[in-house]
């Protein structure tokens, strides 16, 4: 089965500067690659997806790029801000895996004012 | 869009009662639901996934006895925590997604979470 690991599990910066993410997979099926930030007590919010087709996408102050040959896929989150503050997880599936999502251990970013 | 709610989004129960946890897709038609449990600072686990009118396929280790799920509807999910105990205390996360095949949407949705606490 799928199996994905991300890094780092906590990130802290200042506010203003970038912050990334990133994630390996293992099944080279795998094609739709989601981006979830979770808020304290809350459910996942998706913030971003990318799927195998492109290699970038890019929405407002937050990125996501897509490296298949490697395997992995990355988070940019630019001018951090201390809203930004969160868990952010990323993910991947497989068309026909019935949208079952093999998630990453989760990142803690945090961003000092 | 793509609005799932959760009720109710947190319970407080005695051990050995049962707790219902409801979850809606309120602006779209979910074929597939996914109920998750979630540990203080870990990420997701995967307890079963749900089709409508069908069984729930649950995961390895996950008691299909204790942890009920029901799927009536496109919209709408249940999962009942039967004979709870301090142990099953945690923060229940369902998600919704449309149906998966090549040129679709497949994103999956998720709702704001239950707080279980087992006294």
């Amino acid at each position: 089965g799928e199996n994905v690991e991300q890094h780092p599990s906590t990130l802290s910066v200042q506010e203003g500067d970038s912050a990334v993410i990133k994630c390996t997979y293992s099944d080279s099926a795998s094609n739709y690659f989601p981006w979830y930030k979770q808020e304290l007590g809350k459910g996942p919010q998706l913030i971003i997806d990318i799927r195998s087709n492109v290699g970038e996408k890019k929405d407002q102050r937050i990125a996501v790029t897509l490296n298949k040959t490697a395997k992995h896929f990355s988070l940019h989150i630019t001018e951090t801000q201390p809203e930004d503050s969160a868990v952010y997880f990323c993910a991947a599936t497989f068309n026909n895996a019935g949208n079952m999502l093999t998630f990453g251990g989760g990142t803690r970013l945090m961003v000092k004012p | 869009g793509a609005v799932v709610s959760q009720h109710p989004s947190w319970v407080i129960c005695k051990s050995g009662t049962s707790v219902k946890i409801e979850c809606r897709s309120l602006d779209f038609q979910a074929t597939t639901m996914f109920w998750y449990r979630q540990f203080p600072k870990q990420s997701l686990m995967l307890m079963a996934t749900s089709n409508e009118g069908s069984k729930a396929t649950y995961e390895q280790g996950v008691e299909k006895d204790k942890f009920l799920i029901n799927h009536a509807s496109l919209t709408l999910s249940t999962l009942t925590v039967t004979s709870a105990h301090p142990e099953d205390s945690s923060f229940y996360i369902c998600s919704a997604g449309t149906s998966g095949s090549l040129g679709s949407r497949y994103e999956q949705y998720f709702g704001p979470g239950t707080r279980l606490t087992v006294t």
